[in-house]
């Protein structure tokens, strides 16, 4: 399976501080790609690596790939409370174009 | 706002109820999506459409009926569900298949 896992299932930090969370995949992919949920909303995308990019940003995220690892970092700097919420990766593999998503990690910033 | 509305954002049915989620799009894109989610477990594709034919049906049992009558609208129709089937239903979108996903705020259903 494709399946990517993230890790931590939880992460609960400060403003101001840096979260980092990981994910695991098993298979060869063409891309990875990192949503996130608001408590009973829907997703919303956040970024897209390709499988032979090594790291992206946008904004204050940083999103690295890892292909011989399969795995991939999303880093969140300077958080805010507004920034709690689940994070989920998804990896795009295969002839199918299927999106395959992971458990998530909930990520809690207290003010 | 992502583009992608569905309604209801909240129902309740008995096990011998039928009811229509729906979902429509103002995005222009091509492929339609709906997922299942529950809790503490992945996200689950359910059933893809492009360019308005299903290109997958991801084992669902026939309790549910999916329908993509144009580009902009798609449907689950539901009868005779479980309680197991008690979870959030979110519809999405793409350009094409394997692009980036659009969401809508999903239908929270709960069975009786």
């Amino acid at each position: 399976s494709q399946q990517g896992e993230e890790d931590p299932q939880a992460l609960s930090i400060q403003e101001g501080e840096n979260a980092t969370m990981n994910c695991s995949y098993k298979t060869s992919i063409n891309n990875l790609q990192w949503y996130r949920q608001n408590s009973g909303r829907g997703l919303v995308h956040l970024i897209l690596i390709r499988s032979n990019e090594r790291e992206k940003h946008s904004g204050r995220l940083r999103v690295t790939l890892d292909t011989s690892k399969k795995s991939s970092s999303l880093l969140i700097t300077a958080s805010r409370a507004a920034d709690t919420a689940s994070y989920f990766c998804a990896t795009e593999g295969g002839s199918n174009y299927k999106l395959t998503f992971g458990k998530g990690t909930l990520l809690t910033v207290n003010p | 706002e992502t583009g992608v509305t569905q309604t209801p954002r909240h129902l309740v049915m008995g096990m011998t109820n039928k009811k229509s989620l729906k979902c429509e799009q103002h995005l222009g894109h091509n492929a339609m999506y709906w997922y299942k989610q529950s809790a503490k477990k992945p996200l689950e594709l359910m059933f893809v459409y492009n360019f308005k034919e299903q290109t997958e049906n991801n084992s669902v049992p026939s309790r549910f009926s999916p329908e993509c009558p144009n580009s902009s609208h798609l449907f689950l129709h539901l009868h005779t569900l479980q309680p197991e089937d008690s979870a959030l239903y979110l519809c999405a979108t793409s350009p094409r298949e394997g692009e980036k996903l659009f969401f809508g705020s999903g239908t929270q259903l709960s069975v009786l």
